[in-house]
């Protein structure tokens, strides 16, 4: 059984460039959570999400960050515009059903790099 | 809003040591309490997990936590570390009436040597 799988690993770009990170959630699972590690920082909430459905997104920026997780396919982190201040590692994580007590699962993170 | 403190972020230690890492929540409520590790190059896995009953719990490869509800408290420990329990640490909490989302603390860098 597959885990969670990110692409990519790594991503350089160049400021005002767009970002696309991926994240295909472990088989059976429909709930995606999305996280941001600042260097020397720990893990903050971004998103939450269902199949085509934002269930809390209280910890995206409210510019240039979409997400999505449609039908089919993986779910999509978006930014646009990208700037210095946007590297940092992303990582993806899900779970088969929604409630506190779900385990995360985590995949190996996307680190993003702004020159 | 919960927050999560971590101390000691980098830890050295040599085998056959004990390790504790102390990890601090702030939050009224009812919580749920974590911690994972990440291994060099590897992704996040969870080491084990609170959620009610007996306050001291086991997880795997030998680690245990015990919560302490009067000190906000959720600390990591185990008896006798190996050089293969270098990795980061990481504690997580999330609230009963939260939304699944968890907040983490900045995690523990620790290099066991042989």
């Amino acid at each position: 059984n597959a885990g969670v799988m990110q692409n990519p690993r790594h991503l350089v770009r160049r400021r005002g460039q767009e970002a696309r990170l991926r994240c295909s959630p472990m088989k059976g699972h429909s709930h995606v959570y999305w996280y941001r590690q600042l260097p020397e920082e720990g893990l903050k909430f971004m998103v939450y999400l269902q199949k085509e459905n934002i269930i809390d997104e209280s910890g995206m920026p409210k510019e240039r960050f979409s997400a999505e997780f449609p039908k089919e396919g993986p779910s999509i982190l978006r930014i646009q515009q990208v700037v210095r201040g946007d590297s940092a590692a992303y990582f993806c994580a899900s779970s088969p059903r929604t409630g506190n007590q779900e385990t995360q699962y985590f995949g190996p993170g996307t680190r993003l790099l702004v020159l | 809003a919960q927050s999560v403190s971590q101390h000691n972020h980098h830890v050295i230690l040599s085998e056959a040591a004990s390790l504790e890492l102390g990890c601090n929540y702030s939050y009224g409520g009812t919580v749920n309490l974590f911690w994972y590790v990440q291994y060099p190059g590897q992704h996040l896995q969870l080491l084990l997990k609170y959620f009610s009953g007996d306050p001291l719990v086991k997880g795997i490869k030998g680690f245990e936590a015990e919560f302490i509800k009067s000190k906000f408290s959720f600390n990591l420990r185990k008896p006798s570390v190996q050089w293969s329990d270098t990795a980061e640490y990481f504690c997580a909490v999330n609230a009963l009436r939260g939304n699944n989302r968890l907040a983490f603390g900045k995690g523990n860098q620790v290099v066991v040597i042989p």
